[in-house]
């Protein structure tokens, strides 16, 4: 069965930097485009990036746009998402979901999550 | 920039009621509509793509229906199980943006 698997989160001060990681398994990974959505404690869904099955083609959310970036190794199964100056807006679970495709305009739904991991930021 | 407007933001209902939540789009949005259900302390879980199609696994008492901007997921009878936040999700943007509605929250009435 499909596992996804994030990991990396902590409390970071602001303007520090975090790096977060997904691992995936029952699934050929390179075959998928993959996300990060984030949810503030208490509140809704935020999505955060997109990176699509070959690595290159990415797309982020203003409120992240410049301080976030998207990777992936496929060899070792993984997504990443880099975070730079963080602020305290930032702290919420970061998610890792898997797309059913290799990256699609308009018709993007979210089929495989992992368990979130949390972020804080705080001085 | 489409926005998604859920309503209710919570309700409350019993064991065997219909429930119908509502989804608004700030623009058409054809029906590039999800849903999703989170329950307290875990990720959310795919219910309805494409507007209307059921995921795989999910109970045939999930339905969802609309185009355009106006959608609604409907529960034709809630179960114990099925009390959580509900979300919908505009993909009509993708790849630059996907856009989550503000939630409904069901509850035990």
């Amino acid at each position: 069965q499909v596992q996804l698997v994030e990991s990396g989160g902590g409390v970071v001060q602001p303007g520090r930097s975090l790096r977060l990681s997904c691992v995936g398994s029952g699934l050929t990974f390179s075959n998928y485009a993959m996300h990060w959505v984030r949810q503030a404690p208490g509140k809704g869904l935020e999505w955060v990036a997109v990176i699509w099955y070959d690595g290159i083609n990415k797309w982020y959310a203003d409120s992240v746009k410049g301080r976030f970036t998207i990777s992936r190794d496929n060899s070792k199964n993984t997504l990443y998402l880099q975070m730079n100056s963080l602020r305290a807006e930032d702290t919420a679970v970061y998610y890792c979901a898997r797309e059913p495709s290799g990256g699609s305009y308009g018709t993007t739904a979210l089929d495989y999550w992992g368990q979130g991991t949390l972020v804080t930021v705080s001085s | 920039d489409i926005q998604m407007t859920q309503s209710p933001s919570s309700l409350s209902a019993s064991v065997g009621d219909r429930v119908t939540i509502t989804c608004r789009a700030s623009q058409s949005i054809s029906r590039n509509l999800n849903w999703y259900q989170q329950k307290p302390g875990k990720a959310p879980k795919l219910l309805i793509y494409a507007a209307s199609s059921l995921q795989s696994g999910v109970p045939s008492r999930f339905s969802g229906s609309g185009s355009g901007t106006d959608f609604t997921l409907t529960i034709s009878s809630l179960q114990p199980e099925d009390f959580a936040s509900y979300y919908c999700q505009q993909s009509n943007s993708a790849p630059e943006r996907l856009t989550f509605g503000g939630g409904t929250k069901v509850e035990i009435k």
